[in-house]
Order: structure tokens, then C-alpha cells, then sequence
């Protein structure tokens, strides 16, 4: 069955960077386009950017861009990603969620992480 | 790139059914059909409704639809069940490869 485990929760300083894993199983990780979605406490969900896991190619929302890097390992199916220069409004719970279309972005998310809940200090 | 609005809260009581409106732009929900529908629970995790306006999930009950019509897409849920209660989301295309979601809306089964 799929499943997406994600590393576990972190505290951050302002300024400081954050790594979360997304480690994919159950089915061929190259074949379908990965999302990162993050939900503030009591917020709504706000859409981040994609990556190709076969190229490695990336999008990213604008909000982001310059502060966000998507990457991963084919090795080991793992999808990261990594937002830098933190600030307290950053706190939020990062979901990584995978695209259902194989080899192109169908635009919807059929499997999620757990979650990984980033906290930031003020 | 802007939230796609929904109304905060929508409630109903079982057995009716229910509306929930995602409006947009003619730059998103407008011209494309890459609208999804999610379901979440507190402390959960997404769940997908909905897929392309109107295409439903294996295992998605058929309780839940979806459609389009112009800047506006639409979830009706019928038959409101207890366990409906949950936050609600659309998401759109919403050209150059991103995308964009709602800002949620919080389903209440009276």
C-alpha cells in the first residue's frame, strides 16, 4: 500500500533552515510528481511547490521562491524539502502529498504524509 | 496568487444536504477543470473528495459531488452524516504549474 512517513517535529530558531524527509513506499517513487503543503496553527492549507521526482525538476509558489528548495533521493524514494531563513509565521505543519498521474501533474493529491509539525519560536 | 474563497462555516442537520462555494478568477477555478475537493478532520490529515470538478475517488461515497460553473465550483454533500463534520477545501490550477487552494470551511452536522 502507499504510504509517505515524514521525519518528526522541529524547533527552529528565527533565521535558522529546516530539512523535513517524506520517505515513499508502495509503489514506483520516479513515476509521480510530489507536493508540499503547509497548514499554520488553525490556518487553512497553503500550497507550496512540487518537485519531479525523475528529473528533479521544481515549482514553487511565489510566496517561496528563494527560500524554498525541493529535492530528493531516488536511492531511497525520498522527497525533501527545505525552507530557509525561518520566521515565526512559518510555524505550521508541512505535509508532503503525491500527485496520482503518473509522469505529469494532474493538479490533486491522493496520498499524504502524517504531517511534521515546525515550530519557530517569536 | 490569492486563496480561492469559501464561505467560513455551512451547517445542516442530518439526512439534508449541504452547498459549499469555492470562488475564484478567470485565471483559475475559471479556466481550468483542476479543481479538487479535501476533506479534513482535526488533527488529520487530508483527505481527497473530489478530482477534476466531479470525479470521485474509489471509496469516496457518493454522497459527496462536485461541479463547475464559471469562476465557481461547488461541493454538495447529501445525506449529511455525523462524521461529515470536518473542514473543507478546494484547490484550482491556477496557471504556471502552481496552484492554489481555499481558505476552508468548517462543516458543522447539527
Amino acid at each position: 500500500q502507499v504510504q509517505l512517513v515524514q521525519s518528526g517535529a522541529e524547533v527552529k530558531k528565527p533565521g535558522a533552515s529546516v530539512k523535513v524527509s517524506c520517505r515513499a513506499s508502495g509503489y514506483t517513487f520516479t513515476g509521480y510528481y510530489m507536493h508540499w503543503v503547509r497548514q499554520a496553527p488553525g490556518q487553512g492549507l497553503e500550497w507550496m511547490g512540487w518537485i519531479n521526482p525523475t528529473s528533479g525538476g521544481t515549482n514553487y509558489a511565489q510566496k517561496f521562491q528563494g527560500r524554498v528548495t525541493m529535492t530528493r533521493e531516488t536511492s531511497t524514494s525520498t522527497a525533501y524539502m527545505d525552507l530557509s531563513s525561518l520566521r515565526s509565521d512559518d510555524t505550521a505543519v508541512y505535509y508532503c502529498a503525491r500527485d496520482p498521474i503518473v509522469g505529469a501533474i494532474g493538479g490533486h493529491f491522493d496520498y499524504w504524509g502524517q504531517g511534521t509539525l515546525v515550530t519557530v519560536p517569536s | 496568487q490569492s486563496a480561492l474563497t469559501q464561505p467560513a462555516s455551512v451547517s445542516g442537520s442530518p439526512g439534508q444536504s449541504i452547498t459549499i462555494s469555492c470562488t475564484g478568477t478567470s485565471g483559475d477555478v475559471g479556466s481550468y477543470n483542476l479543481v479538487s475537493w479535501y476533506q479534513q478532520h482535526p488533527g488529520k490529515a487530508p483527505k481527497l473528495l473530489i478530482w477534476e470538478v466531479s470525479k470521485r475517488p474509489s471509496g469516496v461515497s457518493n454522497r459527496f459531488s462536485g461541479s463547475k460553473s464559471g469562476n465557481t465550483a461547488s461541493l454538495r454533500i447529501s445525506g449529511l452524516q455525523a462524521e461529515d463534520e470536518a473542514d473543507y477545501y478546494c484547490c484550482s490550477y491556477a496557471g504556471s504549474s502552481t496552484f492554489e487552494f481555499g481558505r476552508g470551511t468548517k462543516l458543522t452536522v447539527l
